[in-house]
């Protein structure tokens, strides 16, 4: 098993909900991660965890808030999310953080904040 | 720190045609460097990673691409292009081993192909 998977794939809230991401691998891999992609541009590193500990926030605003409940899941918590926060949203696992080890990515999710 | 400028944020090419799709990396250490496609509304999909085992790397779907160091590029190529192949291509270089950062990706711009039938 070689997938990363990702729900829901397409989200749709307003500024006042709270909702949660949730990504799940079976892998083994140790380190995981959340990325934020706006339309036509690369992928922006928001999360990293590592052994289930956040390792790195990339000044990313309260209003997103991780949780790593175990080494095969990962969540994105949502709260007061404001219209330019929509975008993709892509998780991501690799084996560990050393430099040559490829991540894998998961499908997406699709938020609208209306 | 380490970058990678991919030149040409679209580049189209005709079926059977050779794809050629450019990346230049900065780096103060030897790079892990990676090619992505992205298709449409999808995730990213690995298609290959120079760790410096090979300078000559072969990936998935028919794509290689060259590590030269004295032109600091890994340039992605594949002989004939395929509807298919069309997609979001991005190239990709990991901050080393060491450190806070060790082993985020930082990604280019990214080169959109169109192939044309």
């Amino acid at each position: 098993d070689t997938e990363v998977t990702q729900t829901p794939k397409h989200l749709v809230m307003g500024m006042t909900n709270k909702k949660s991401l949730k990504c799940e691998q079976h892998m083994g891999h140790r380190a995981m991660y959340w990325y934020k992609q706006k339309a036509k541009k690369p992928p922006e590193l928001m999360f990293v965890y590592s052994y289930e500990k956040l390792s790195i926030n990339e000044s990313v605003p309260s209003r997103f808030s991780p949780e790593c409940p175990n080494s095969s899941l990962l969540n994105l918590h949502l709260h007061a999310l404001q219209p330019e926060d929509s975008a993709l949203y892509l998780c991501a696992s690799s084996q560990d953080r050393g430099g040559n080890t490829e991540a894998f990515f998961g499908q997406g999710t699709r938020l609208t904040v209306v | 720190a380490q970058s990678v400028t991919q030149l040409g944020s679209h580049v189209s090419v005709s079926e059977g045609a050779l794809v050629l799709l450019r990346c230049n990396y900065s780096s103060s250490v030897p790079p892990y460097l990676f090619w992505y496609v992205q298709y449409p509304n999808q995730g990213l999909q690995l298609l290959l990673k120079y760790t410096s085992a090979a300078t000559l790397v072969k990936g998935i779907n028919g794509f290689e691409a060259e590590f030269k160091k004295s032109e600091t590029s890994f340039h992605l190529t594949k002989p004939s292009a395929h509807m298919r192949d069309a997609a979001e291509y991005f190239c990709a270089v990991t901050e080393g081993d060491y450190g806070g950062s060790q082993g985020n990706l930082i990604f280019g711009k990214g080169t959109k192909l169109s192939v044309k039938p």
